[in-house]
């Protein structure tokens, strides 16, 4: 079955510094989606990726799909309190909609 | 538009006994999916329903669980007996296509 490793688990980052986390497939990936999740709540939907070498850009978050590496990357440019929050990224190898996910990287952004 | 409703949202049992969740996905949406998110974890699949037809269900444990989409709209996820492992987020989500959506989740403890 297919498993997604992110990394890191968790990060704390100073407001208005960049950061990135990636999302490691063990199986090929058709398609790659990033959700956030704030504690208590559902997942909301981010981005979705398919090609190799796509790049999608949402408001200060990019992401980016590696094929051959297996690999996606979600970028968050000048930080805010507002992006606080769980990123998980989530896939099916099959190519329908995601039912694998990774576990998430909890992110904290102080002032 | 609304989006997908749970309820409820928070619910306290102990074990043995029964529980239900009821799910109302977004109008038109034909897959629905119900999923089991732990603490730390990220969201694993329990079944994923086509209409009224349950397409994936491979992972729902069937000596306690069962889950119903008798019209192909709302659902109900049902659990009987409840074990102190079975305490987590349960979501739905709904899906015109690629994108889910999920909804707020019912938070059950089994004391």
């Amino acid at each position: 079955s297919q498993e997604l490793e992110q990394s890191p688990q968790s990060l704390i980052v100073q407001e208005g510094k960049n950061l990135t986390i990636n999302c490691t497939s063990s199986k090929t990936l058709y398609g790659l989606y990033w959700y956030k999740q704030k504690y208590g709540e559902g997942l909301i939907f981010l981005m979705m990726l398919q090609k190799g070498g796509e790049e999608k850009s949402h408001e200060k978050i990019t992401a980016k799909l590696d094929e051959k590496k297996q690999q996606s990357s979600l970028h968050i440019t000048a930080s805010q309190p507002s992006h606080a929050g769980t990123y998980l990224c989530g896939a099916d190898s099959s190519g329908n909609t995601p039912l694998v996910f990774g576990k998430g990287t909890r992110l904290s952004v102080i002032a | 538009e609304a989006g997908v409703v749970q309820s409820p949202r928070y619910k306290i049992i102990e074990k043995k006994q029964p529980v239900a969740f009821w799910c109302n996905p977004i109008s038109g949406h034909n897959t629905l999916y119900w999923y089991r998110q732990n603490l730390g974890q990220g969201p694993e699949l329990l079944i994923r329903y086509e209409n009224e037809e349950a397409v994936d269900d491979s992972q729902l444990p069937k000596d306690r669980f069962s889950a119903e989409r008798l019209k192909g709209v709302d659902s109900t996820l049902k659990i009987q007996p409840a074990e102190l492992g079975d305490s987590a987020v349960y979501l739905c989500a709904s899906s015109p296509g690629n994108e889910q959506f999920f909804g707020p989740g019912t938070r059950l403890t089994v004391l």
